[in-house]
């Protein structure tokens, strides 16, 4: 399967755990955006990386939340000390190139539920 | 912050009838794309406008992107039970690199 990986498919955590959400890009793409996305809506901008470095992270809490895209392996999402307010299904998209066209792929997604 | 707004929010019709969806927003986007997400699933991409006045055609869905590349409209004929999801719209701030999601329009079709 050449598209993009997303585990955790699902992931259970008590409030105050951490969270690690991965994602591997599709092949040849060195762009990577994770979007949270909420019942019935529509998907709200995250964070946009390259490989090893932060690009855009204006959609990030400033708290608690992190992201990375290091040379070698997946992206990951980080939560720390998640609260109920974190659960959220979590799509990670890759993009060949910046300021093409602005076509996403999207993986599956992870859904968090924090108990 | 560029903002698209989609309606409408949910719509529920019987199979064979028509419909149009629309994704408005008071700025200029490089490109829009079209997107259909399932339940439990990704978004997945349907098609992309770039050109202003625009139009795409995909089997019995057409999508036109507006003259001033602000607001774009998905009209499907003839709809069917697995046309059923939620239809998002994004637009492209090139500047920026990173694509504005709509909020979707959630599309039920009964048999």
């Amino acid at each position: 399967n050449a598209g993009v990986m997303q585990n955790p498919r699902h992931l259970v955590r008590r409030r105050g755990q951490e969270a690690r959400l991965r994602c591997s890009p599709m092949k040849g793409h060195s762009h990577v955006y994770w979007y949270r996305q909420l019942p019935e809506e529509g998907l709200k901008f995250m964070v946009y990386l390259q490989k090893e470095n932060i690009i855009d992270e204006s959609g990030m809490p400033k708290e608690r939340f992190s992201a990375e895209f290091p040379k070698e392996g997946p992206s990951i999402l980080r939560i720390q000390q998640v609260v109920r307010g974190d659960s959220a299904a979590y799509f990670c998209a890759s993009s060949p190139l910046r300021g093409t066209t602005g076509e996403l792929f999207f993986g599956e997604g992870s859904r968090l539920t924090v108990l | 912050t560029q903002l698209l707004e989609q309606s409408p929010q949910f719509l529920s019709i019987q199979e064979g009838e028509n419909l149009t969806v629309y994704c408005n927003s008071s700025s200029v986007f490089s490109s829009l794309q079209w997107y259909r997400q399932e339940p439990g699933e990704g978004p997945v991409l349907l098609v992309t406008v770039v050109t202003g006045g625009e139009v795409k055609k995909l089997k019995r869905l057409t999508f036109q992107f507006g003259d001033a590349r602000k607001d774009s409209s998905l009209h499907i004929t003839a709809a069917q039970p697995g046309d059923t999801g939620l239809y998002l719209c994004a637009g492209l701030n090139t500047n920026a690199g990173k694509s504005t999601f709509g909020d979707g329009t959630t599309l039920t079709v009964k048999p």
